[in-house]
C-alpha cells in the first residue's frame, strides 16, 4: 500500500525556517517525480513545486510564489522528500501535501499524504 | 500563467442525480487536465488525469472528458460520499494551476 506521510509543520514565527519531510513506503521511491501543494485555511489548492526522478535528472520546478525561498530535494536512499522552507511568511500558513506523481517525469499525482500545517505569525 | 476556470462554483444535488462541472483554461492545454475530490478536513484524493483517465480504484461513475480549453466532469447516480469539493488542475506548463473549485452539495 502507498503511504505518504508529513511532518514538521508547527508554529514559526515569520522571516524563519522549517523543514517538512515526507515519508513514504509501499513503492520503490527513486522511481518517481514528487510534488508539494498547499492550501491555506479556507482557500483552494496552491502548487508549490516539483521534483523529478533521478531517471528525469531529478530536476525541480517552483512556483513563483516561493522560488527562491523553498527547496525541494530528495533522499532516494530513505524515501524521503523535503521542502525546505526559508524567509517564511504569514501567506505561507497553510496544510503542506506531499504527492507520489508518475514514473515518467511528469507532474500528474496520484497519491496524497494527509498533510501537515504550518502556521506563519509572531 | 495559466488561468483555469470552474464552473459553477457550488451546486445542490440530491442522491441519485448525475452532475456535470465544467473546467476552462485559458489557453490550449491540450489533455493536461487531472481533477481531485476533497472532502471537508481531509486530503485530496485524485480521481482523473489527461482529462478522461481513471485513477486506480477510482469507480466508473466518475468521468471526465474534453481537450483543448474546455473540460467536464461528470459524477454520476449521486451517493452520499461523493458530496465534497472538486477541483481540477491543469499540468500542460508550469506553474501547475488549479481551479477555485466546485463545492457539490445535497439538496
Amino acid at each position: 500500500e502507498v503511504q505518504l506521510v508529513e511532518s514538521g509543520g508547527g508554529l514559526v514565527q515569520p522571516g524563519r525556517s522549517l523543514r517538512l519531510s515526507c515519508t513514504t513506503s509501499g513503492f520503490t521511491f527513486g522511481d518517481y517525480a514528487m510534488s508539494w501543494f498547499r492550501q491555506a485555511p479556507g482557500k483552494g489548492l496552491e502548487w508549490v513545486g516539483f521534483i523529478r526522478s533521478k531517471t528525469y535528472g531529478g530536476t525541480i520546478e517552483y512556483a513563483a510564489a516561493v522560488k527562491g525561498r523553498f527547496t525541494i530535494s530528495r533522499d532516494d536512499s530513505k524515501n524521503i522528500a523535503y521542502l525546505q522552507m526559508k524567509s517564511l511568511k504569514t501567506e505561507d500558513t497553510a496544510v503542506y501535501y506531499c504527492t507520489r506523481d508518475t514514473v515518467f517525469g511528469v507532474a500528474i499525482s496520484e497519491s496524497w499524504g494527509q498533510g501537515t500545517l504550518v502556521t506563519v505569525s509572531s | 500563467d495559466i488561468q483555469m476556470t470552474q464552473s459553477p462554483s457550488s451546486l445542490s444535488a440530491s442522491v441519485g442525480d448525475r452532475v456535470t462541472i465544467t473546467c476552462r483554461a485559458s489557453q490550449d492545454i491540450v489533455n493536461y487536465l487531472a481533477w481531485f475530490q476533497q472532502k471537508p478536513g481531509k486530503a485530496p484524493k485524485s480521481l482523473i488525469y489527461s482529462a478522461s483517465i481513471l485513477q486506480s480504484g477510482v469507480p466508473s461513475k466518475f468521468s471526465g472528458s474534453g481537450s483543448g480549453t474546455d473540460f467536464t466532469l461528470t459524477i454520476s447516480s449521486l451517493q452520499p460520499e461523493d458530496f465534497a469539493t472538486y477541483y481540477c488542475q491543469q499540468y500542460n506548463s508550469y506553474p501547475i494551476t488549479f481551479g477555485q473549485g466546485t463545492r457539490l452539495e445535497i439538496k
